[in-house]
């Protein structure tokens, strides 16, 4: 099952710019998280934001979550070649409830 | 964040073969733990949900007796292929949830010859 959707579905940028993706998802959560998966490869937990929180940083990484509008978005600042790769949210509602999100594949072009 | 651990990383079988995934809580005992299978270019789908000590909950559509899942410890999960061929070659992935938060393993890699 997922929940959770990621927008855009791609997103090529040149290297050095920002890529913002944005993840909405239908109910309620505990927290949410945000992983890397490299083509072929397995995943990389990038940063996990709880509910009671609006934002995190991480590094390059900068993760907000809106519960009021079911959404968060993940911004990489000064993007490099190597950040190439899909971007999923996973989000946690507690139980036996963990959905993962349709990833966002993102192209950075050196 | 906590650890959770997939073995093997990546795995060729013969058609034919039964092949065993291990998944592990490093850090943290893990009362319930996810399976989730990924297609070419799509996100995880999720097989199976497992409680430490009972049965696993499959999802519609996936066979119980193809996915055999085995969570006998608060600390592993495992999730067996049987008699596998190449249709099932795909990535499968395991999330462990304890008292808090789950996580996500790093996945394995099966391709059946």
């Amino acid at each position: 099952s997922q929940q959770g959707e990621e927008d855009p579905q791609a997103l090529s940028i040149q290297e050095g710019e920002n890529a913002t993706m944005n993840c909405s998802y239908k109910t309620s959560i505990n927290n949410l998280q945000w992983y890397r998966q490299n083509s072929g490869r397995g995943l990389v937990h990038l940063i996990l934001i709880r509910s009671n929180e609006r934002e995190k940083h991480s590094g390059r990484l900068r993760v907000t979550l809106d519960t009021s509008k079911k959404s968060s978005s993940l911004l990489i600042t000064a993007s490099r070649a190597a950040d190439t790769a899909s971007y999923f949210c996973a989000t946690d509602a507690g139980g036996n409830q963990f959905y993962f999100g349709t990833g966002t594949s993102l192209t950075v072009i050196p | 964040g906590a650890v959770v651990s997939q073995h093997p990383s990546w795995v060729i079988c013969k058609s034919g073969t039964s092949v065993k995934i291990e998944c592990r809580s490093l850090d943290f005992q893990a009362t319930t733990m996810f399976w989730y299978r990924q297609f070419p270019k799509q996100s995880l789908m999720l097989m199976a949900t497992s409680n430490e000590g009972s049965k696993a909950t499959y999802e519609q559509g996936v066979e119980k007796d193809k996915f055999l899942i085995n969570h006998a410890s608060l600390t592993l999960s495992t999730l067996t292929v049987t008699s596998a061929h190449p249709e099932d070659s795909s990535f499968y992935i395991c999330s462990a949830r304890g008292v808090g938060e789950a996580f996500f393993g790093q996945g394995t890699r099966l391709t059946v010859v």
